[in-house]
């Protein structure tokens, strides 16, 4: 068990619809990453928050939209969805950055259905 | 940009098998890189790193070396288990944030 925890761990929905993704991070971590794994894509970085601020952004959709919380759990928003969006979606936490590296904790993922 | 290219799997081993997942990064600047594992319907776990060129990380048996004079971060075991079947990714991070993961190669162990 990392730590981070995701819900739910299944969703299913129906194209144009809109859905939630809820994480939150190990205690103590402020920095929280959102991962899709698809199975023509890989494993794609999305976006990162680090106390509340976006830190950077990778391959994410206009349709889709994340935040970090004073408390710090974060939620990514999916809209207008397309099959293509069915995926595995991972939260990652990390504490802060000491010299080059970090080591980023991983969810159990939520899995996304777009029928 | 950064990327991680890894060997196409599935790779099949007997147990007690020698094992060896290539992996090569392109990256702009001075990566960290990593092995990670995801065993069935689990989430990510971090297997070794390393930092700099000629760092060997090791954990559970597994090793790699970084070689930046040939992009290299090649995984190996030398006796595998079946419990080591799972899905293993290279990453590496240049800004030590967001990973680039390659396509991941998954190894099944049969007894």
């Amino acid at each position: 068990d990392s730590g981070v925890t995701q819900t739910p761990k299944h969703l299913i929905t129906a194209t144009g619809q809109r859905v939630t993704l809820r994480c939150s991070p190990r205690s103590g971590d402020l920095s929280v990453y959102w991962y899709q794994q698809s199975l023509d894509q890989g494993l794609q970085f999305l976006i990162q928050y680090y106390n509340g601020e976006e830190r950077a952004k990778g391959n994410i959709l206009e349709r889709f939209s994340a935040q970090q919380f004073p408390d710090l759990h974060s939620e990514l928003n999916l809209s207008s969805l397309e099959l293509g969006d069915s995926a595995l979606y991972f939260c990652a936490s990390s504490p802060p950055l000491r010299g080059a590296y970090n080591e980023q904790f991983f969810g159990p993922g939520t899995r996304l259905t777009v029928l | 940009g950064n990327s991680v290219t890894q060997m196409e799997g599935p790779v099949t081993l007997s147990e007690e098998a020698f094992l060896t997942i290539n992996c090569t990064y392109t990256a702009t600047g001075y990566p960290s890189l990593f092995w990670y594992v995801q065993y069935p319907g689990e989430g990510l776990q971090l297997l070794l790193k390393a930092t700099k060129a000629d760092d060997k990380g090791s954990n559970k048996g597994f090793e790699a070396t970084y070689r930046k004079e040939t992009t290299s971060f090649h995984l190996e075991k030398g006796s595998v288990q079946v419990s080591d079947s799972a899905v293993y990714f290279c990453a590496l991070s240049v800004t030590g944030y967001a990973l680039n993961f390659g396509k991941g190669t998954s190894l099944l162990v049969t007894p």
